[in-house]
């Protein structure tokens, strides 16, 4: 059964203290997301990862960084958390192949739901 | 403007009803189109995945695209409570692994019993 994991589901932090945010997949998996959701914003993309140690911006990646040393983890990274990164953050990950019907389903774990104070 | 646009609801119907849920976008180069549903306090799961234009039926869910319009729907027959949810249209212009699905922002439905 396919499973993505993240490491909390809920986590309250402190501005300016730095933040990690781990998800894990136990499908062989190439392509990794982290997305934060708002409510009236929907799913917005800060990073994704195509491979082990590659990594790109998505649609909103300032104060974020992200790390994926292992194929099956990708970590993202408050270096500084704020208050306006209070959110829903969400991990996918996805793969391609011509033998699964060519679709780019991506799956998603639990969300972490993170409060800056 | 939105890339994509979506009736942020809620939307409560009662059990039994049809339900339609829509969404327009404005890139023309989106080929791929799918329908997350999202339970309260889950992260989404793909429900229906289609390619261009028509239609597409699976139970009692049916996926509509129209590309001339830049709209897409899913229509829910017979709802059931257990349908509640959270529903996110998503999009992207090609169809590997590493495309970036572009999201709506979801409509809350709520099925009453």
């Amino acid at each position: 059964d396919v499973k993505v994991t993240q490491s909390s589901r809920y986590l309250v932090k402190r501005t300016g203290e730095k933040v990690f945010l781990e998800c894990v997949q136990d499908m062989d998996h190439e392509n990794m997301f982290w997305y934060r959701q708002d409510p009236g914003l929907g799913l917005r993309l800060i990073y994704f990862s195509y491979d082990v140690k590659m990594k790109e911006k998505g649609d909103i990646p300032e104060g974020y960084s992200v790390s994926r040393e292992k194929k099956e983890r990708f970590s993202l990274i408050l270096e500084s958390a704020s208050t306006n990164q209070t959110s829903m953050y969400l991990c996918a990950s996805s793969f391609w192949s011509y033998e699964a019907g060519g679709r780019n389903e991506q799956f998603f774990g639990p969300g972490t739901r993170l409060t800056v104070l | 403007q939105k890339e994509v646009e979506q009736d942020p609801g809620p939307l409560s119907v009662p059990e039994g009803a049809i339900v339609s849920l829509n969404c327009t976008y404005s890139n023309s180069a989106f080929q791929y189109f799918m329908w997350y549903r999202q339970y309260s306090r889950k992260g989404p799961e793909l429900l229906m995945y289609t390619y261009s234009s028509g239609n597409k039926e699976d139970g009692r869910f049916t996926a509509q695209v129209d590309k001339s319009s830049k709209y897409i729907s899913l229509f829910i027959r017979d709802s059931q409570p257990s349908d509640s949810a959270t529903y996110l249209c998503a999009m992207s212009g090609g169809n590997f692994g590493n495309e970036k699905l572009t999201f709506g922002t979801g409509t809350r439905l709520t099925i009453i019993p």
